[in-house]
């Protein structure tokens, strides 16, 4: 199985901060990623497919890149709204798995 | 509008089953491929299991054998049969929608959630 290791495991930052966060794959997958954000006691909503591709909606400040076993998820200028957690996950093939997520919290 | 919305959650004892339902609506159900993704109390996303259009099933190593996803296509409608139920079965079930009629393994809708506790 494909495992994918997300870092770190919470951020502190202020509005209007660059916020990276990265997810290493076990092993090639191409750009099969998504990522996810989710906010407490809410189904998760994507935004990132296949490793940079923006889901309609989604604010263009998050961005995605990467291919291969490594990506990331930047937030270009943190808005309030965006303190949440942020989930990345591969779907190169069953099983499909996810990242153990980012907490963005507020500094 | 895309609508998932899920039932059938609850308290059950360890060794139990329970059937989860998700009811779909506002797009054509039958063409996507649709999953289960569970969430344990403080934990990450784990993926549970997936029903594509064709009815081909895939499960999580931790739910194979135990858990059985299924459709019905004429109502709109995806399964999940659980039963020998264990205490690390507890989550917040999730249904989820494939981004496209083209199975991706991303989800772009998913239902509301609901709880399933396994304990005695």
């Amino acid at each position: 199985d494909i495992q994918m290791t997300q870092s770190p495991s919470s951020v502190s930052a202020s509005v209007g901060d660059r916020v990276i966060i990265t997810c290493r794959a076990s092993q090639d997958i191409g750009k099969w990623v998504a990522w996810y954000q989710q906010k407490p006691g809410k189904a998760p909503n994507l935004l990132i497919y296949s490793a940079s591709s923006l889901q309609g909606g989604v604010p263009s400040r998050f961005s995605g890149s990467g291919s291969g076993t490594d990506f990331t998820l930047t937030i270009s200028s943190l808005q309030s709204e965006d303190f949440a957690t942020y989930h990345c996950q591969h779907a190169n093939s069953f099983p499909l798995t996810f990242g153990g997520g980012t907490k963005v919290e507020i500094k | 509008e895309v609508q998932l919305v899920e039932s059938g959650g609850g308290l059950v004892q360890p060794g139990g089953s329970l059937r989860l339902s998700c009811a779909a609506s506002g797009f054509t159900f039958s063409s996507y491929a649709m999953s289960w993704v569970r969430q344990a109390p403080g934990k990450g996303l784990e993926w549970v299991s997936c029903i594509d259009k064709g009815a081909g099933t895939y499960y999580a190593d931790s739910v194979k054998g135990r858990f059985t996803i299924s459709r019905d296509n004429s109502k709109n409608t995806v399964f999940l049969q659980m039963s020998s139920l264990r205490a690390e079965d507890t989550a917040v079930y999730y249904c989820a929608k494939d981004l496209t009629t083209v199975s991706t393994g991303w989800f772009d809708s998913w239902g509301q959630g609901t709880l399933v506790t396994v304990s005695s």
